[in-house]
């Protein structure tokens, strides 16, 4: 069935990166974008980018342009982010999430990994 | 870039119609999807391109979007029904996606 499934809760110093991963199952990944949403603690909901999964091409939300890298293992069927250079205000849960390449509605979310950025 | 301003929080009774607006430049040109994230879930989707319903969603749940204002109608407002609601769309000129900032839905 279809799955979204991401990696564990993080906690970094301010400064170093983190890599955040999504598994997916259960559909056909050329028929879809995938994205990155993340929500700061009380915040609402801030887009970072979207990667292609077919041929890999990435778009960026201009606040993470340099600091955010997204790719996407074909053989794992697995997309990752790596965020660097992390300030405490990226503490906030991270989510995948999935929109067809007909629309851009994202019509399925992961369960989201909460990332804590503190000294 | 292109904004959208969602309406205050709002409160009804069970029973009632729950409203909830989204405003911008000329939305009505764009397709608006609609999410609603329950307190520590993830976001679900309920509505898209303006007044479709995923499978699963109650007929409950419907969408309008005309000009410069998109609007979510919830009627017969239930308890399960609190949640945050999110509208979204996609701004073609930047290629990004863009949300608006939530409006909360709290049944009295």
């Amino acid at each position: 069935q279809l799955q979204l499934v991401q990696s564990g809760a993080e906690v970094k110093k301010p400064g170093a990166s983190v890599r955040v991963s999504c598994t997916t199952s259960g559909f056909v990944f050329s028929s879809y974008y995938l994205h990155w949403v993340r929500q700061a603690p009380g915040q609402g909901l801030e887009w970072m980018g979207l990667i292609n999964p077919s041929g890999g091409s990435t778009t960026y939300a201009e606040n993470f342009q340099g600091r955010v890298t997204m790719t996407w293992d074909t053989s794992t069927s697995t997309l990752h982010m790596e965020l660097r250079s992390l300030r405490s205000d990226d503490t906030a849960v991270y989510y995948c999430a999935r929109a067809p390449d007909s629309g851009y509605e994202l019509d399925y979310w992961g369960q989201g990994t909460l990332v804590t950025v503190s000294s | 870039s292109y904004v959208l301003t969602q309406s205050p929080p709002v409160s009804v009774a069970p029973g009632q119609t729950a409203r909830i607006s989204c405003g911008g430049n000329d939305i009505g040109s764009k397709s608006v999807h609609w999410h609603q994230q329950k307190p520590g879930q993830a976001p679900v989707l309920v509505v898209y391109d303006d007044s479709d319903r995923p499978s699963g969603i109650p007929e409950r749940f419907s969408g309008s979007n005309s000009g410069n204002t998109a609007t979510l109608t919830i009627s017969r407002v239930e308890a399960g029904d609190e949640a945050d609601y999110y509208c979204q769309v996609w701004d073609s000129i930047s290629d990004h996606v863009v949300f608006g900032g939530g409006t909360k839905l709290t049944v009295l």
